[in-house]
């Protein structure tokens, strides 16, 4: 059975701290691994990986997939209070489309 | 404004009583998708469509139903067989390619028991 576990579940940071969460996943013919933000309503795409190594970034947020080890990493510096939210990670694994999602973590952000 | 709109909001529903969510697309997208998510739980998949007038089922479709007739629209059903019906309902839509292609997600539909 397919598998994605995120950690920590949830984690309270002050304003200006950098934050890293995680992503491990045991899956059959692995596609791609996604994140994405979600504030009370729709879940946000934020990042697509599918090569190891290549860190994709955007602003104070990046990502990293190590396809050996099984698992990637959601970093964000300098946080501010909009970042808080739940972050989800899924992987498209398969021949399907469908997404396997981790429960998420939830990151609140104090000023 | 390209999206996915997903309606009502919020929905309440009777003992025995068959409801609809709405999901339609203007991305000209191929696939589309209905997950649910529960309080402390990931989205769970209940049904997907790759093309017009062809679904399969996700992980938990029992008690539900869906029918995929335009390319635009994947209204999904929750009958009254599904005894647990609360939960916070999401429909995404994705392009089939080029290859490996992101969901996008509509703002879901909270679903509630009278």
């Amino acid at each position: 059975e397919d598998k994605v576990v995120q950690s920590p579940l949830s984690l309270v940071v002050h304003e200006g701290d950098t934050v890293t969460l995680n992503c491990s996943y045991e899956v059959t013919n692995f596609r791609s691994l996604l994140w994405y933000k979600q504030e009370k309503k729709a879940p946000t795409f934020l990042f697509m990986l599918t090569s190891s190594g290549i860190e994709k970034k955007s602003g104070r947020l990046s990502s990293i997939l190590d396809k050996k080890e099984l698992f990637s990493i959601l970093n964000i510096t300098a946080t501010q209070t909009g970042d808080s939210a739940v972050y989800l990670c899924a992987v498209e694994a398969g021949s399907g489309y469908a997404l396997n999602f981790g429960k998420g973590t939830s990151l609140l952000v104090t000023p | 404004d390209g999206g996915i709109t997903q309606s009502p909001k919020y929905l309440f529903r009777k003992e025995g009583q068959n409801v609809t969510l709405s999901c339609e697309q203007n991305l000209n997208h191929d696939a589309m998708y209905w997950y649910r998510q529960d309080p402390g739980q990931g989205l769970r998949l209940i049904y997907y469509s790759q093309i017009v007038n062809d679904f399969q089922k996700g992980d938990i479709a029992e008690g539900y139903s869906v029918s995929r007739e335009k390319k635009e629209s994947f209204p999904l059903t929750v009958t009254s067989a599904q005894k647990n019906p609360t939960a916070f309902y999401l429909c995404a839509s994705s392009l089939n390619t080029p290859y490996n292609q992101p969901q996008h997600f509509g703002d879901g539909t909270r679903l509630s028991i009278l």
